[in-house]
Parts: C-alpha cells; structure tokens; sequence
C-alpha cells in the first residue's frame, strides 16, 4: 500500500513564526503536492514538484514556499504564518505519466496560526 | 484545465443507488474523468476514472457520453458509510503537469438510516 505520511496532524504557531510541514511518500512518485482545503473552497493547489529540486507553482503560491531535496520528502514552508493561514494542509503524491490519474493523499495537518 | 460543476449536495437513503453528475463543457480530447472521495479528517482517495462509455469497479460505476462534456458517478446500494464529500476533476495524466489537479468544492452526499 502507498503510505504517504505527514509530520503533524495538529500544530498550534504564532503569527510571524516560520512553520515546515513534513511530507514522506515511499512509493517512489515523482510528483509531489501540497494543497490546502478550508470550508466551501474545496482544495487548492499550493505548490508541486514532478522531480527532486523542481517545483512549480500551484493556484496559491503566496506567503508559502517548498523544497524537495530527496524524492521522498515534499516541505511546505511558511515563511512568517499569519492568521489567514490558518487551515487544513494535504500533501500527496502520484506517479508522473502513468496515464492515471491517482494521486495519494496523507491525512492531512490541521495548522492554526494565532 | 477543465472547469467542472457539480451540485453542492445531496441526500440518501441507505439501500439506494446515489447519482452524481459532472459537467465539464470544456473537457479537452486528452482529458481523463475521475472522482475521489473524502471523508471527514482525511485526505481524498481515489474511486474511478474514464475516458468515454461506461467504467465500472467495486465500488461505483462512472458514466460518460459521447460528447464527454458531462460523467454520472453511480453509488449502487449507499450504506452509512457511504457519507462523504466526493469531488470530480478532469485531467490529462499522460502529461508531467497534468497531475496538477483542480479540486472544485465536491458534491457533500449525506445517506440516512
């Protein structure tokens, strides 16, 4: 079974901090996403990456970034977290050209910024 | 990317056949059909994808016409735990980016006892 895992389920931060969401898929996919999902807007792109150190940029790139060292593992960072941030964070993965298009998801972080 | 509709909600019955339909006018010639769902606190998860006819697996059949510009997801016989949000997206997989999937705001289906 692919297993796609996330640092955190809950995370409580201040406004200002800078916050790293962890994210470890063992599936060998070459794509990554981060999305986030707040009520009545469904999930939104944030960032993904198809290759280690590549990235683009999703529907809502700004006040994050993300980095990809390893295959593996997918960061989303929050530079300095404001309150609007506040949100469930997704990550998933899928394999690049497979024709199907399944992406597997982890259970999400619930982040509140305060 | 396709732009896809679909009704905010819906209500069941246990023991029913729920139906939910997609409207994609603007699906391009490569473009996959697929549906996820997702429950409370956790990520969405894959249900079934197609192309054009009828696809069919264990857990739903999926419907889509000859011009493609709409899918049915048929849940036959809901159960309880059947309750969930289930999202339509459409695609093209063959493509590096065509992963980069849209999420609209799904379709909440509610099955009562």
């Amino acid at each position: 079974d692919v297993k796609v895992t996330q640092s955190s389920r809950y995370l409580v931060k201040r406004t200002g901090e800078k916050v790293f969401l962890e994210c470890v898929q063992d599936m060998d996919h070459e794509n990554m996403f981060w999305y986030r999902q707040d009520p009545g807007l469904g999930l939104r792109l944030i960032y993904f990456s198809y290759d280690v150190k590549m990235k683009e940029k999703g529907d809502i790139p700004e006040g994050y970034s993300v980095s990809r060292e390893k295959k593996e593992r997918f960061s989303l960072i929050l530079e300095s977290a404001s309150t609007n941030q506040t949100s469930m964070y997704l990550c998933a993965s899928s394999f690049r050209t497979s024709g199907r298009i399944e992406q597997f998801f982890g259970p999400g972080t619930r982040l509140t910024v305060l | 990317l396709a732009k896809t509709t679909q009704p905010i909600s819906m209500d069941s019955y246990e023991g029913q056949e729920v139906n939910i339909t997609c409207s994609h006018n603007n699906i391009a010639t490569n473009d996959y059909i697929t549906w996820y769902q997702q429950f409370p606190s956790q990520g969405p998860r894959f249900i079934i994808q197609g192309y054009k006819t009828k696809v069919t697996n264990e857990v739903a059949s999926l419907f889509i016409p000859a011009d493609r510009k709409s899918s049915t997801l048929s849940l036959p016989r809901v159960s309880l735990s059947d309750t969930a949000v289930y999202y339509c997206l459409v695609g093209d997989g063959f493509k590096a980016a065509g992963n980069k999937l849209t999420f609209g705001g799904g379709t909440r289906v509610l099955v009562k006892p």
